[in-house]
């Protein structure tokens, strides 16, 4: 079964600097995508930045990246110069393949972790 | 289009009734997924189609639960005597491609 890890609860970041936000991940298919979500209080699931499981290069965007070791199992989240916009829970998710070996399957989410920027 | 629209967006109801969710995919997506969120955790998949063809259903979608989309469209997603343990927030996705567009949720207290 697919899982997704992130191992911490609350992180906090001065706000200019940069933040690593963790997450692993465990699966047998040896396809798939990686996603990360920003949830603000008011709910909403704002897509930040993927990355496919055969993509070679890290994906980047804007202030987002993603820090990708596949041997390791982990698919970090960087936000450099952090806003304070940025306060806000954080979800790494994984695609699977979908029901009947189609592509695009649902998503499976770790526990999130909640970013506190400071000023 | 403006997205994925859910209604309502909140819904309070007594233990026991019925409620049902309204989520309005955009329009040339084929796929939408439902999704609980509890208070503190990630959301959890319930279901999801593919045009009209309900594809997969969570073992979490307990025979209370049901959804349905029955032109390839909108999608209703209706819980049957509902208890304290329904209180959450339901996400609903679409999707066409790669990525997944979110809708606002409905939160749901049981009281």
């Amino acid at each position: 079964a697919q899982k997704i890890t992130q191992t911490q609860p609350g992180m906090f970041v001065q706000e200019k600097e940069a933040v690593t936000l963790d997450c692993t991940y465990d699966t047998s298919d040896q396809s798939y995508g990686l996603f990360w979500y920003k949830q603000p209080s008011s709910g909403e699931m704002i897509f930040l930045i993927y990355q496919g499981s055969y993509d070679e290069q890290n994906a980047t965007e804007g202030r987002y990246s993603l820090n990708f070791q596949k041997a390791r199992k982990s698919a970090n989240l960087v936000i450099s110069a952090s806003q304070l916009g940025d306060s806000a829970m954080y979800f790494c998710a994984m695609r699977e393949v979908g029901a009947g070996g189609t592509s695009y399957g649902k998503l499976t989410f770790g526990q999130g972790t909640i970013l506190t920027v400071h000023p | 289009d403006t997205g994925v629209s859910q209604d309502p967006r909140h819904k309070i109801t007594k233990r026991g009734q019925n409620v049902t969710f309204r989520c309005d995919p955009i329009s040339e997506h084929n796929r939408l997924y439902w999704y609980r969120q509890t208070l503190g955790q990630g959301p959890e998949f319930l279901t999801y189609f593919q045009n009209e063809a309900q594809l997969e259903k969570s073992r979490l979608l307990s025979d209370r639960f049901s959804a349905e989309r029955p032109k390839g469209s909108f999608s209703t997603l209706e819980i049957q005597r509902t208890e304290q343990g329904d209180s959450a927030m339901y996400l609903c996705a679409s999707s066409l491609g790669l990525g997944y567009t979110f809708g606002s949720g409905t939160r749901l207290t049981v009281v």
